[in-house]
C-alpha cells in the first residue's frame, strides 16, 4: 500500500541535541499528523496540522505543514532519553478519504545519555 | 477517561482459521478506523466506520470485514488466515471524520 516518504529512517543522537525529520508525499494532504510509538504500544498523537504553512508546537516539539501541502517537518529540541521511540508522520486527504490516514515508514530515534 | 481499548492483546491462530478482533472507542467518539502494522512499517489503513456506516476501505482482500455497533464499538473479522496476516492490528477512534485519530495498543496476531 501507499506510504509516505519519511526520512531519516533512523537517528542516533546525544542527549541535549536537536532532532529534525521530514515527510514527503506525491499527493496533497489536508491534514498532517505526527505520532510516536513505543515498543508494545499504539501510536500516540503528538501534533496535528490543518493549514498549509501552519507551525505548531507541543512542548519541545515543533511541526510544520509544508506550503505545497505535500510535506511536513518535525523538530525536537534538547532531546532527552524518553524521546526514544519511533516517530511516524501521517497524512489525510480530503473528500471521501477523511477517515483514512496514510503513514510514513517511521523514524527510529535513539538518544544516548 | 479510558482511551481506545482493544481485545485480545495477543492471539495465535493457524492458517485457514478465522479471527475476530474487538475495539472500544474513546467515549463520545463515533468514528472507528482499523489499521494493520507489519513489523518495521507504518500502519496501513483497512477500514473506517462512522455512525455504523462504512466510510472507507483500504486495499485489503475480501477476507477482511468489519462492522460497528450502536454503541460505536467495532469488530474486525479476518477469514481464511494466511501467514502474511501476522501483524499488529490497531484500532483508532475520533470524534468525527475530520478530527485526529487516537490509537489503542493493538492486537498482536500471530499465524502459525
Amino acid at each position: 500500500g501507499q506510504q509516505l516518504n519519511q526520512s531519516p529512517q533512523s537517528m542516533f543522537i546525544q542527549e541535549g541535541e536537536d532532532v529534525s525529520m521530514n515527510c514527503t508525499s506525491s499527493s496533497i494532504f489536508n491534514t498532517w499528523l505526527w505520532y510516536k510509538q513505543d515498543p508494545g504500544e499504539g501510536p500516540v498523537l503528538l501534533i496535528a496540522l490543518y493549514k498549509a504553512g501552519e507551525l505548531t508546537s507541543n512542548g519541545r516539539l515543533t511541526a510544520q505543514f509544508g506550503i505545497t501541502r505535500k510535506d511536513s517537518f518535525l523538530n525536537i529540541s534538547a532531546s532527552i532519553p524518553s524521546d526514544v521511540g519511533i516517530y511516524f508522520c501521517a497524512g489525510r486527504a480530503g473528500g471521501t478519504s477523511y477517515g483514512k490516514l496514510t503513514f510514513g515508514q517511521g523514524t527510529i530515534l535513539t538518544v544516548h545519555p | 477517561d479510558a482511551g481506545v481499548t482493544q481485545s485480545p492483546t495477543h492471539l495465535i491462530k493457524t492458517r485457514g482459521q478465522q479471527v475476530t478482533l474487538r475495539c472500544s472507542p474513546i467515549s463520545g467518539h463515533k468514528s472507528v478506523s482499523w489499521y494493520q502494522q507489519v513489523l518495521g512499517q507504518g500502519p496501513q489503513f483497512i477500514f473506517q466506520y462512522y455512525e455504523k456506516e462504512e466510510r472507507g476501505r483500504g486495499n485489503f482482500p475480501d477476507r477482511f470485514s468489519a462492522r460497528q455497533f450502536p454503541n460505536y464499538s467495532s469488530e474486525l473479522n479476518v477469514n481464511a488466515l494466511l501467514l502474511g496476516d501476522s501483524a499488529l492490528y490497531l484500532c483508532a477512534s475520533s470524534l468525527r471524520d475530520d478530527q485526529p485519530q487516537h490509537f489503542g495498543d493493538g492486537t498482536r496476531l500471530s499465524i502459525l
